[in-house]
Parts: C-alpha cells; structure tokens; sequence
C-alpha cells in the first residue's frame, strides 16, 4: 500500500486553464503539506494542514488553493496557470515531529 | 531567519567516503533529517538525529551534530554507485520542515 500517493503523476497543460492534483495519505497523520520544487531542486512549502486546519500559507498566490476534505486528503486546485507555475509538486504527510512521508510528486508543464 | 545552506555539489569515486555538510539556522530544531532523491522519484528519509545527540550510525552512514555551529554532516562510507542522487538536509520548523538546496552526489565507478 502506497503512503502517500499523488495524482496524477505528469500534468500537460496550457496557460491559463484551471488544474486539480490529488493527495490521499493512510497513514492517519493529522499533518499534511504541499511542497514545491522547481527547476534547480529547491524545496519550498506551499501549505501545511493541521487536521484539515490551514496552518500555513508561504505567500503562494491566490491562484492555488488548496482543499482538505478530510485529514487523509489534501488536494491542489490552481487556477490561471502561468508559465511559472511548472514544477514538481510534493505532497507529505506527518505526526508531530517525526519523519515526513513524500508522494512520489507531480510534474506539472504548462505550456 | 530561515536558511538551511548546502554545497550543491559532490563528486567521489566508488568504495570513497562521501560527506555532505549543512548549516541551519533554527537552534530549537528537536529534530534534523537526512533525506535522499533519485531521479524522477519523490524524498525518502535516510537518518535523522535527535538534538541532544551528537553522532548517530546507522550501517554505511554516520550523523554529526554540531548544535553549537549549527552543523550537521552525513558521512557514507564506501559509496556506491547507487548512492548517486540529491542529497537534502531538513530542519525541523513551526508546522513544516525547512530543507537545504540539496547536495548532487555524483558517484563515479
């Protein structure tokens, strides 16, 4: 069973359309989180969700919400894409301080 | 304020130690990690060590803590090729984790 898994894995799409990707961890976490990484491998937070509370949001642009149905799921939905917004982007989860467990990412293209 | 700061770069030849240095920042961190990524993959834990520690080993790996500098290294012994990925420090922030740039491990045969 995967712990964290994202969906879907490669996302094609052109400027301005609107996109959704999907986080669903089973590892009864209370702790969820989008990371971003771009080109050069830099790892950013985007959102972190505490029992589908937002805990924080590092100045992303209003263009990316995010949604927590529940504590298993966090979801990104941005709309207007831009051609800066490609990247890869991570989904994790956690307990307190322990380790973090990343999906296996989405590599997002906008074109 | 928050920077966790790694060399970008390593390059070793096979059956070599490799060490990877990071500085952080936050002296409250309770905990520091080790994370590592292959190409097209997502980050898995490797190590990690508790605050009041100052070295932990675990098989071909050895953790130094040096809290006073805000220091943190990871040691491979006998690196293998299948040891080539990026290579990420992460302090443990308010709700987040704070990773370094990455170190690029480059193992040559």
């Amino acid at each position: 069973d995967t712990a964290v898994s994202q969906t879907p894995k490669y996302l094609v799409t052109q400027m301005g359309n609107d996109k959704s990707i999907k986080c669903e961890q089973n590892l009864g976490h209370d702790t969820m989180y989008w990371y971003k990484q771009d080109s050069k491998k830099f790892l950013k937070i985007m959102f972190s969700y505490n029992n589908k509370e937002l805990i924080i949001n590092e100045t992303v642009p209003n263009r990316f919400s995010p949604k927590s149905p529940d504590k298993a799921h966090l979801n990104l939905h941005i709309n207007s894409l831009e051609l800066g917004d490609s990247a890869v982007y991570f989904c994790a989860s956690r307990q307190g301080s322990t380790e973090a467990f990343f999906g296996q990412g989405t590599r997002l293209t906008v074109v | 304020g928050e920077d966790v700061e790694q060399s970008l770069f390593l390059s070793v030849r096979e059956g070599d130690s490799s060490v990877i240095n990071c500085t952080y920042t936050d002296s409250s961190s309770t905990y520091l990690y080790w994370y590592k990524q292959e190409p097209g993959a997502g980050l898995q834990l490797l190590t990690y060590i508790f605050s009041n520690m100052d070295m932990k080993q675990d098989q071909r790996l050895t953790v130094l803590l040096n809290k006073k500098d805000k220091h943190l290294s990871l040691r491979i012994a006998d690196t293998q090729t299948g040891d080539s990925a990026i290579y990420f420090c992460a302090e443990n922030g308010s709700y987040k984790l704070i990773f370094g740039s990455g170190t690029r491990l480059l193992v040559r045969p």
